[in-house]
């Protein structure tokens, strides 16, 4: 198993729609919990991070994590067709140097 | 500031022949990073290097080697290719203290026949 697992989809939805992404996780020391964005043909990018529990919002753009279920979401309200990208999540142990990576969800929104 | 820079952005490569893929970052960071990005696979890491003369395996090592040739750079070599090895090849790099950003070049894709 895994250590983070993401549904890779595709997910395409209509745009304005709200859109949903999530990972699990068994390590419960990560501590810190990202979210990279990928253009197509292109590095991933950070979007979003949350150390340790809670939620965090940037714009249209929620992230939150439940450690008690190791379970970590992205929600993207209004969704635009400049979202459409693959969106992946990261997770670290505080103080270690690695990163470990979900598959990756790729995300369409239709006009 | 240029970021992170990879070269070559497209290679293909016959079974046997190697190769190195080189990395350079002008942000002074510490860390540095080699990845491999398969279909379905999310992206793992292959080596990396935690400073300046050190380097450390990652999930999937074998067949590759790196060096880190000096701060900015860090180069990953293939002595034999295989075509196991056909990827989309990502180098980053981390600013020491700060945990949770890594920045990452725009990618080699490699095809190995």
């Amino acid at each position: 198993q895994k250590e983070v697992e993401q549904d890779p989809g595709p997910l395409s939805v209509p745009e304005g729609a709200i859109v949903s992404l999530n990972c699990t996780y068994s390590n419960s020391a990560f501590q810190y919990f990202m979210w990279y964005r990928q253009y197509s043909r292109k590095g991933p990018e950070l979007l979003m991070y949350t150390y340790s529990s809670g939620n965090k919002e940037d714009g249209r753009f929620t992230a939150q994590v439940d450690k008690s279920s190791k379970y970590i979401s992205l929600f993207i309200r209004d969704s635009q067709p400049s979202d459409s990208a693959t969106y992946l999540c990261a997770m670290k142990v505080q103080g270690a140097q690695k990163l470990v990576f979900g598959q990756g969800t790729r995300l369409t929104i239709n006009p | 500031n240029a970021g992170v820079t990879q070269t070559p952005k497209f290679q293909v490569l016959k079974t046997g022949q190697s190769m190195t893929l080189q990395c350079a970052q002008d942000m002074n960071h510490n860390s540095m990073y080699w990845y491999r990005q398969d279909p379905g696979m999310g992206l793992r890491l292959i080596y990396y290097s935690a400073s300046e003369g050190t380097t450390d395996k990652g999930e999937v090592p074998n067949g590759y080697n790196v060096s880190r040739l000096n701060k900015r750079e860090f180069s990953l070599r293939l002595e034999s290719a295989a075509p196991s090895q056909t990827s989309v090849y990502f180098c980053a790099s981390r600013k020491q203290g700060v945990d949770y950003e890594q920045y990452f070049g725009p990618g080699t894709r490699l095809t190995v026949t």
